[in-house]
This record gives C-alpha cells, sequence and structure tokens, in this order.
C-alpha cells in the first residue's frame, strides 16, 4: 500500500522570504501522480500543485514549485516571496495513474505553515 | 470556487442519530470521492461513485453508506452516530480520464 509522510508538522517563514515543505513517499508503482493543496482557516482543500511521475521536469504553477526526485521518492514544494496569505495547512497526496479502485488520494498528515509579516 | 458544492455546511446532531451529506459535483464529472477529515485520523478516503455505480471502498464503516443518483449528485448517509464521526466531511470530483480532484467546500459533522 501507498503512504505519504510529512515530516516537518510546523514551518514557519518570513513574509518575502522562501520556503520549503518535505514530502516524501512509498509506492511500488512506476506511474503516478502527485499534489500539493492547500487548506487555510476557512477549512477549503485548493489544489497548489500537480506532477505527473513520467514526467522529469519539475512543476511549476507561480511562485509555488516542487522539486521531484523520483528515484528517491521526494516531492518538495518550494513557496517563493513568501505571502500572508499562504499561511495554511499543506498536504502532499499520492494518485495512482490508474484510475478506478486505486483512483482516491492518499494523504500525509499536514505541514502547518505560519507566515510573520 | 471549486465548481463542487455540499450542503449543509454545519450539522449538529446527537449520538444514535442519522444524517445525509450533499455533494454536486462539478459539471460534467462522473466520478465523486467522499473523504473524512478528523484530527486524529486525518484524511482518510471513504468510497468513490462513477456515474452511479460504486466504484471503490476506504476506511468506510458499516454504519456509513453513500450512492449517486442519476443526475450525479451524491449523499453520504451515516447512521447510529458516534461522537468519534464528528469531523469534516469532504466530497470531491474529477472528470472521465482526469486524474486532478476538486474538493468541495466540506461539511462540518459534530455529534454531540
Amino acid at each position: 500500500a501507498q503512504t505519504v509522510t510529512q515530516s516537518q508538522p510546523e514551518m514557519s517563514v518570513q513574509e518575502a522570504e522562501t520556503v520549503t515543505l518535505s514530502c516524501t513517499y512509498d509506492t511500488s508503482e512506476s506511474d503516478y501522480y502527485l499534489f500539493w493543496y492547500k487548506q487555510p482557516p476557512s477549512r477549503q482543500m485548493i489544489l497548489v500543485i500537480r506532477q505527473e511521475a513520467y514526467k522529469q521536469q519539475n512543476a511549476t504553477e507561480n511562485r509555488f514549485s516542487v522539486n521531484f526526485q523520483k528515484a528517491a521518492k521526494s516531492f518538495s514544494l518550494k513557496i517563493s516571496d513568501s505571502q500572508l496569505g499562504d499561511a495554511a495547512m499543506y498536504f502532499c497526496a499520492y494518485r495512482s495513474r490508474y484510475g478506478g479502485s486505486q483512483g482516491n488520494l492518499i494523504f500525509g498528515k499536514g505541514t502547518k505553515l505560519s507566515v510573520k509579516p | 470556487d471549486s465548481g463542487v458544492t455540499q450542503t449543509p455546511k454545519h450539522l449538529i446532531t446527537a449520538t444514535g442519530q442519522r444524517v445525509t451529506l450533499r455533494c454536486s459535483p462539478r459539471s460534467g464529472d462522473l466520478s465523486v470521492y467522499w473523504y473524512q477529515q478528523s484530527l486524529d485520523q486525518g484524511l482518510q478516503f471513504l468510497i468513490q461513485y462513477y456515474n452511479g455505480e460504486e466504484r471503490a471502498k476506504g476506511n468506510i464503516l458499516e454504519r456509513f453508506s453513500a450512492q449517486q443518483f442519476p443526475d450525479l449528485h451524491s449523499e453520504l448517509n451515516l447512521s447510529s452516530l458516534e461522537l468519534g464521526d464528528s469531523a469534516l466531511y469532504f466530497c470531491a470530483s474529477t472528470g472521465t480520464g482526469r486524474d486532478t480532484q476538486y474538493f468541495g467546500p466540506g461539511t462540518r459533522l459534530t455529534v454531540l
């Protein structure tokens, strides 16, 4: 069974600085997707970024980028120029490439990010 | 706004009662997933429906059941409620052949 581990329960960053959130996962599959979701105090789950495992190029969405290391099974999220609105829980999630019974998301425990003004 | 709607936003009920949570997926999405978020268990997959049929089951209790209707909205039924069922319940939807799930705003259930 696949597992996702986020080893940093809490992180803090100064406004305008850069922070990296860590995520490792365990799987025997070669094809899958990885996601970062943000959950602000409103509790809404918001997709931040998505990575396809068969693509070597790291995904980027504006100030958010990932460092995907497939061999190491590592998927970290880098937030550049941190803003107060980035303060939230961040969840790393894994999904098998093949849908059906394997299409659900498997989540890590989350990292609570605080942004200091 | 993800396009996924959930009602109600909040639900307060007593132990032993039964409740129904409703989810409408994004327009055109055939798959609906239900997840439970609790402090001790984190985010856990409960059940998936695709075009009206159950597709996969996760850590769903026997007291819980779900269905997806012809108009593709889904309902999660929770019965014989216990204090430990207090949680945030999310539904998410995705389109056929798509990999990204979009989440609704969730229903916060409090069992007293």
